[in-house]
């Protein structure tokens, strides 16, 4: 069964950090680009990060760009996101998501149960 | 960066309705848009690609349209399972999501 299972979310104070954890099983994670996507409680969903196969290249949203860094480690099949200088409005649920081609298009089609990120004193 | 812009944000509405939902981006996208639905405390799941291919074992109620920067998901009769709430997102530059449209009962 294809699955992805985040870890790491708590509580942490303002300007704090948290290592966010993604453990993929039934896939090969090697062979695909994968994603953090986030959701603040009561809000909509936001696109966080992206990073490709090999983790040569990263993309950020401007909210989190210099503050999180996205890494994987395809040899433990394990997609990461370092949250520095965590600020009150990354409260969220955080999504690791796995996109799908088809054809000229991609989606997300995989999808964690997501872990809760609580920034406050 | 590209924005999404759904309409309405909510909707109340029957069993057996049929519900109608807008999607426009800030610039052209091409069909580079895909359609999920969103259950309390769940992931989302994807309903629509590509602005209108329909993602597998997702019911034929549900359709997609549009292209460029105008987009629709229509539900042809509402379920009792289809109340959740409806995301946009399009996939033509770094991804972004609509703000959502919750689907609620009437």
């Amino acid at each position: 069964e294809v699955q992805l299972v985040e870890s790491g979310g708590g509580l942490v104070q303002p300007g704090g950090s948290l290592r966010l954890s993604c453990a993929a099983s039934g896939f090969t994670l090697s062979n695909h680009w994968m994603h953090w996507v986030r959701q603040a409680p009561g809000k909509g969903l936001v696109w966080v990060s992206g990073i490709n196969t090999d983790g040569s290249s990263t993309i950020y949203a401007d909210s989190v760009k210099g503050r999180f860094t996205i890494s994987r480690d395809n040899a433990k099949n394990t997609l990461y996101l370092q949250m520095n200088t965590l600020r009150g409005e990354d409260t969220a649920v955080y999504y690791c998501t796995r996109p799908w081609n088809f054809g000229n298009y991609w989606y997300f089609d995989v999808w964690g149960r997501g872990t809760l990120v609580t920034v406050s004193s | 960066d590209i924005q999404m812009t759904q309409s309405p944000s909510s909707l109340s509405a029957s069993v057996g309705d049929r519900v109608t939902i807008t999607c426009r981006a800030s610039e052209t996208i091409s069909f580079f848009l895909n359609w999920y639905h969103q259950k309390p405390g769940k992931a989302p799941k994807l309903l629509i690609y590509g602005a209108s291919s329909l993602q597998s074992g997702v019911p034929s109620r549900f359709t997609g349209s549009g292209f460029g920067t105008d987009f629709t998901l229509t539900i042809s009769s509402l379920q009792p399972e289809d109340f959740a709430t409806y995301y946009c997102q399009q996939t033509y530059s770094t991804p972004s999501f609509g703000g959502g449209t919750k689907v609620e009962i009437k």
